[in-house]
């Protein structure tokens, strides 16, 4: 099984700051079939399901703000999500769809100070 | 719009098995397929199995023993069913549609809580 590892598993910020949070594959995620990253990333705020934000590492879904970039390739990814607002505040997780069994990580609890 | 609604009971004794649907509106199961993510609270989501838009099944090596996956396409419902239960199954379980060419969790569910306790 791929193995997701993501850190910090929580931070505090401030409105306005720009975040930075990792997640690590145990393995590739690159394909060349579709020439990208199998890596999804999630936003679950409380009490909610997971929402998609960003597939094949850095593509944005419609209507999810700009100020969330993917990014990263092969093993090693990032979110980073420029000037926060008090409503990203949530449990980002990123997952593989490389390989069976899909897989996600353990998530970065998002605080807002 | 796209839906997905997972319905079920909220207790199941231990060693039982669960049974969870899943109605979905706003697509076709033979278009799209559906997965079943379970998160037990606090903890990061797991994926359990799939059911391919062309009825075909893909299922967690770590489950497949204890779980089956079905439809009813006539209904717009897709089947969980998952026997001898322990206190470890409790958690949130969710019905996904997985889009685009890869199937990515594009729409997810509500949930629907299960507890496992006698």
């Amino acid at each position: 099984d791929i193995v997701m590892t993501q850190s910090p598993s929580s931070l505090a910020v401030s409105a306005g700051d720009k975040v930075t949070m990792s997640c690590k594959s145990s393995q590739s995620l690159f394909s060349s079939e579709y020439q990208g990253n199998y890596l999804s990333w999630f936003q679950q705020k409380p009490g909610q399901s997971p929402k998609l934000l960003i597939s094949l590492a850095s593509t944005r879904e419609t209507g999810v703000p700009d100020r969330f970039i993917g990014s990263g390739s092969g093993t090693d990814f990032t979110l980073t999500i420029n000037s926060v607002q008090a409503e990203d505040l949530a449990v980002y997780y990123c997952e593989q769809y490389y390989s069976y069994p899909l897989t996600f990580g353990s998530g970065t609890k998002l605080e807002i100070k | 719009q796209v839906q997905l609604k997972e319905s079920g009971p909220g207790l199941v004794q231990p060693s039982e098995t669960l049974s969870l649907t899943c109605t979905v509106s706003g697509f076709s199961l033979t278009s799209y397929s559906v997965s079943w993510v379970r998160q037990p609270s606090g903890k990061g989501p797991e994926w359990m199995g799939r059911m391919w838009y062309d009825g075909d099944t893909a299922y967690n090596s770590a489950l497949k023993s204890r779980l089956s996956i079905s439809r009813d396409t006539s209904k717009n419902q897709v089947f969980l069913k998952m026997n001898s239960l322990q206190t470890d199954d409790t958690g949130t379980y969710y019905c996904t549609r997985d889009g685009g060419q890869l199937g990515v969790f594009d729409y997810w569910g509500q949930g629907v809580m299960v507890t496992v306790s006698s």
